[in-house]
């Protein structure tokens, strides 16, 4: 069964610093997979989008990692700010179909 | 703003009633996709449209709700017969496949309360 897990299920940090959320999945036949940010209340926003050849790609304070070998993401948040404060939900596309396969997110509070 | 845009936001039923929501995709975009989110849980897919024709349906969508997009353009979820589970937040996505890693595009959503 296609399925992506992100840790930990939630996550509060202080203002300044850094953290990491992962993100495994067992999909196949893998496409692509993508980072989103979700304010709540509000539609996902992309971060970031990895094919299977890319290792590392960044988006100004977010630095997104994949090995494809082991199947396994992260996303890192570099000198955080309260509008980091969101949930961060990692997907992958699996190649041949129109859609998305969402793991459930990772709810970050950044606090003064 | 060219962004996906959703109608209404929120949406306030007795169980038993039809609702309807619109999803006005960005403008270029063939490709328009319906998915619904509930409370601390990732978006699921419902059903997922190639100009005006519905493609590929979930398991989820059962014989209550139905899609349209008649003209190719803005799309309509309707839900019949609502139930407490259907409360939920139902996001549109739209995107271009001409777009390098066919990149989606989500709308604000709209967020359906069933009493």
């Amino acid at each position: 069964k296609n399925q992506v897990e992100q840790s930990p299920q939630s996550l509060i940090i202080l203002e300044g610093k850094n953290c990491t959320l992962q993100c495994n999945y067992t999909v196949s036949p893998f496409s692509n997979l993508r980072w989103y940010k979700q304010d709540t209340g509000r539609g996902p926003v992309s971060l970031t989008i990895m094919t299977f050849s890319e290792n590392t790609k960044s988006n100004g304070r977010y630095t997104a990692t994949l090995d494809a070998d082991t199947k396994q993401s992260s996303l890192h948040i570099t000198a955080s700010q309260l509008s980091d404060s969101a949930s961060y939900i990692c997907v992958v596309r699996s190649g041949g179909y129109n859609k998305l396969i969402f793991g459930a997110g990772t709810r970050l509070a950044v606090h003064p | 703003d060219t962004g996906v845009s959703q109608n209404p936001r929120h949406k306030i039923t007795k169980r038993g009633q039809n609702v309807t929501f619109r999803c006005d995709p960005i403008s270029e975009h063939n490709r328009l996709y319906w998915y619904r989110q509930t409370l601390g849980q990732g978006p699921e897919f419902l059903t997922y449209f190639q100009n005006e024709a519905q493609l590929e349906k979930s398991r989820l969508l059962s014989d209550r709700f139905s899609a349209e997009r008649p003209k190719g353009s803005f799309s309509t979820l309707e839900i019949q017969r609502t139930e407490q589970g259907d409360s939920a937040m139902y996001l549109c996505a739209s995107s271009d496949r001409d777009r390098t890693l066919n990149e989606q595009f989500f709308g604000p959503g709209t967020r359906l309360t069933v009493l």
